[in-house]
Formats: C-alpha cells, sequence, structure tokens
C-alpha cells in the first residue's frame, strides 16, 4: 500500500540556517507532489507543486526537490527566520482519485 | 474572494448527539474534500463531492457519517450518533477542477468536533 514518511517529527535550527525536510514514499509513481505548511489551529495551507518531471522549484526563500528515482522530496526554507516555525505536510495524490495523500507531518521550529 | 468558510469552528457534542459540519468553498470551486486530522496524527482522506455527486466515499466510516454538496448552499458533513473516537479536527477542501495545472486544493479553517 502507499506510504509516505517524513523524516521527522520534529526539526529545530537556528535563525539564518536552512531547514531541510524529507519526504520519502513507497509503492507509488505520483504524478505529483504538494507541500502545504500548516500553523496550530489552522488548516494547511499551499506552499509549492512540483511534477514529476521538475527536478526542482523555487519560490522566495523555499526551494523544493523531486526525485523520482529515490522517491523522495527535498523542502528547503534559506535564511529562516522564528515566523517560519510550523508543521511542514507533503501531500501526494491518490492513485487513482483525485484526493490527496498526506505525510504526518514534520514539526519545524526556528530559534532566534 | 473569500476563502473557504467552515462552521463552526467549535462544536462540542454528548454521545449519541449528531454533529452537523458546514463547508462553504471559494468563489468558482465546484470540487468539495472532506479530510479529518486526529490528535498527534496526519490529515486522512473522508469524502470527495462535486455538486449534488459523491465521487469518493472510499475514506468514510460506513456508518454514521454521510456527507452532501446540494445544488445550492454548503457541503454539510454529518456525523450521527457521535462517540468520543469522532473528536477530531474536520478540514473542508476545494479545488476549481481537477484538470493539470489545478490540482492545488484550498482550505478552510476546520471544525474541531469535541464529544463529551
Amino acid at each position: 500500500s502507499q506510504k509516505i514518511e517524513q523524516n521527522s517529527e520534529a526539526l529545530n535550527i537556528q535563525e539564518g540556517k536552512t531547514a531541510t525536510l524529507t519526504c520519502n514514499y513507497t509503492n507509488y509513481s505520483p504524478a505529483y507532489l504538494q507541500w502545504y505548511r500548516q500553523d496550530p489551529g489552522r488548516g494547511p495551507v499551499f506552499l509549492l507543486l512540483i511534477r514529476e518531471n521538475e527536478k526542482e522549484k523555487r519560490k522566495e526563500r523555499l526551494k523544493v526537490t523531486f526525485d523520482t528515482t529515490l522517491k523522495q522530496s527535498l523542502f528547503h526554507i534559506t535564511a529562516s527566520q522564528p515566523a517560519d516555525s510550523a508543521t511542514y505536510l507533503c501531500a501526494l495524490p491518490q492513485t487513482g482519485a483525485n484526493n490527496l495523500f498526506f505525510g504526518t507531518g514534520t514539526r519545524l521550529t526556528v530559534i532566534p | 474572494n473569500a476563502g473557504v468558510m467552515q462552521n463552526p469552528r467549535h462544536l462540542v457534542r454528548r454521545r449519541g448527539q449528531e454533529a452537523r459540519l458546514r463547508c462553504s468553498p471559494m468563489k468558482g470551486h465546484s470540487h468539495v474534500y472532506w479530510y479529518r486530522q486526529l490528535p498527534e496524527e496526519g490529515l486522512k482522506f473522508m469524502v470527495y463531492l462535486q455538486k449534488e455527486n459523491i465521487i469518493d466515499e472510499s475514506g468514510m466510516p460506513k456508518e454514521r457519517f454521510s456527507a452532501e454538496f446540494p445544488k445550492e448552499g454548503p457541503s454539510i458533513l454529518r456525523i450521527q450518533q457521535v462517540v468520543r473516537g469522532d473528536s477530531a479536527a474536520y478540514f473542508c477542501a476545494s479545488s476549481p477542477r481537477i484538470s493539470k495545472g489545478e490540482e492545488t486544493q484550498y482550505f478552510g479553517p476546520g471544525t474541531r468536533l469535541l464529544v463529551l
């Protein structure tokens, strides 16, 4: 069955450093992958979508890579700020369906 | 353009009562998804609807749960005879269509259901 793993439940980094979050998946060949941000008590907010034929995508301080051979996506936040502290979710389209299949998320804390 | 609206934001029910959760998608969006997030767990898909049609309900429990998206008005997720295990955050998401380039789902703020 499909499985998504995000590298760690929690990640603490110093302000100004680059945060790198990992999303691994198995038994799956998704056409695209999405990253969302979720703050406590709020709904997920879409950040980036990367397609299977794209190696890398950037948006301001965010960068996503997608390696379909390794079945892995890396999510980077450069020059991190305390305001980046949140839970980051990796999501893939369910096989043969339109809904999203989410990882459990990585809770990022940026320490001032 | 208002985002996805959900109400109520918080709902408290006693065991055996009914819970009704409402979702108004973004303007122009005809696809609605419901997800459930249990404490310390990830988002789990429940049901996908288009106007007046249930497209995929594979994630929804067979009993006590139902969903609808009428021609007029919001989508409603109904939970009958609630039990403590139904306590969770329920999120609604919408998208304009499902063609390439339109896959992003926009989430509402969620309804937090607490069953006493």
